[in-house]
């Protein structure tokens, strides 16, 4: 069985791009949660999508965004990039009515 | 609210020595609770759950037990290996009302065997 697939590994973009983030869930996981991993400061939740609709939003603001389509893949936009938005970002998945998450390899996005 | 407590790291050890990194959380009700692995340059892997009071979560060789009186879910090994050098994360799922929530993370400690 295949596990989450995230995409691209590596992202590079200059302050005030817009960057694209890929996630792929484990096959009948409806769950795709997205997480951020900056250097030193552990994992921060950002987005919880969930049979195609928002869920839950962690403390960030709106240019982080996103959105999950009908094979439950789903797609984080960062618009307007900051130095700050330089973390790795992952992405979970679960199957309904369980609780654990499995999380992809991430992106790790840097931003110059 | 809900949150996670581990002990600051980084842990470092001798190959074989005796780990316990201490978790401690605050949550209402029953919460689902859970040890994640980080090799470097990797995502999380989930290494053990517990989901009730006195559950015991094992995997690997690790262990954690739920317990509910002292609020705690410590990992525990009794020979660790190089290999096992990595940042562990201690982590709950609060009492779900449909499906899961977020996971709450504790801060991660890192962990470096030598030989």
């Amino acid at each position: 069985e295949a596990g989450v697939t995230q995409s691209p590994t590596h992202l590079i973009k200059t302050r005030g791009q817009q960057a694209t983030l890929r996630c792929s869930p484990i096959s009948g996981h409806t769950s795709v949660y997205w997480y951020q991993q900056a250097l030193g400061l552990g994992l921060q939740f950002l987005l919880w999508y969930d049979e195609g609709e928002e869920r839950n939003r962690g403390n960030f603001p709106p240019r982080f965004s996103g959105r999950q389509f009908p094979n439950y893949s789903s797609e984080l936009n960062v618009n307007a990039l900051e130095l700050e938005d330089s973390a790795l970002y992952l992405c979970a998945s679960t199957l309904t009515g369980t609780y654990e998450q499995y999380f992809g390899p991430g992106t790790r996005l840097t931003v110059t | 609210g809900n949150s996670v407590t581990q002990m600051e790291g980084p842990v470092t050890l001798s190959e074989e020595a005796f780990l316990t990194i201490n978790c401690t959380y605050t949550a209402t009700g029953y919460p689902s609770l859970f040890w994640y692995v980080q090799y470097p340059g990797e995502g999380l892997q989930l290494l053990l759950k517990a989901t009730k009071a006195d559950d015991k979560g094992s995997n690997k060789g690790f262990e954690a037990t739920y317990r509910k009186e002292t609020t705690s879910f410590h990992l525990e090994k009794g020979s660790v290996q190089v290999s096992d050098s990595a940042v562990y994360f201690c982590a709950l799922s609060p009492v779900p009302s449909y499906n899961t929530d977020k996971l709450i993370f504790g801060t991660g400690t890192r962990l470096q065997v030598f030989p």
